[in-house]
């Protein structure tokens, strides 16, 4: 089973709608997780981090459901700038982080 | 804010030729890394480094690939015998601690070419 599993998409949504993404994880130890924004052809930044308290940051918020092992992320009123590739990330002692294909989000006018 | 610089941006190279990609870390990073893409794949790791040799490497890292960091602020990644499949993206990317690992700072990247 992978480490973490994502779905790809796309989902396209028009400017202002609210999405959601799920991560399902399959190590229950994991107690912290990362999202990662990468946009087409760019390095990956980190958008958040994710603990069992979850966390919020302006439009985005990210939850940890240790009880399901899912992670989410919310954004909500989306801009055409949201338009990304967002990977989750599991914790790694070593930086040895394990990156899948993500979920893309395609905002439209 | 601090940055992760690469050079060059693209190269371009014909097959069997040697490559270095050059990355400046963060100044008071002490975790460096490589990972790299392929057009339309995910971010697949490469190798760390720490103190000045390397942690952990992946399986792609294999003997065609060295890592070394020369002076006090370049690292940097050579591919001796450059092949088709080495082009990609690749990133090199740093840390702080190893605590806080997963926070990466990643570069804008090289990006190969292999004719």
């Amino acid at each position: 089973r992978k480490e973490v599993e994502q779905d790809p998409g796309p989902f396209n949504v028009p400017e202002g709608a609210t999405v959601a993404f799920n991560c399902t994880y399959s190590n229950s130890a994991s107690q912290s997780f990362f999202w990662y924004r990468q946009d087409c052809r760019k390095e990956p930044k980190l958008l958040m981090s994710v603990y069992s308290s979850g966390n919020e940051d302006g439009r985005f918020t990210a939850q940890l459901n240790r009880a399901s092992q899912y992670i989410s992320l919310l954004i909500r009123d989306s801009k055409l700038s949201d338009s990304a590739t967002y990977l989750c990330v599991p914790p790694s002692n070593t930086g040895k982080l394990i990156f899948g294909q993500g979920t893309t989000l395609q905002v439209k006018p | 804010e601090p940055e992760v610089t690469q050079t060059p941006s693209h190269q371009v190279t014909q097959m069997g030729q040697e490559v270095i990609l050059r990355c400046v870390p963060i100044s008071n990073h002490l975790y460096f890394y490589w990972y790299r893409q392929i057009l339309g794949q995910k971010v697949e790791f490469l190798v760390s480094f720490y103190n000045n040799e390397i942690s952990e490497k992946s399986e792609i890292f294999d003997d065609q690939f060295s890592v070394e960091r020369p002076d006090g602020s370049n690292f940097t990644l050579k591919i001796r015998s450059t092949k088709l499949e080495d082009s990609a993206m690749y990133f090199c990317a740093s840390s702080e601690e190893r605590a806080g690992a997963n926070v990466l700072t990643f570069g804008a990247g090289s990006r190969l070419t292999v004719l």
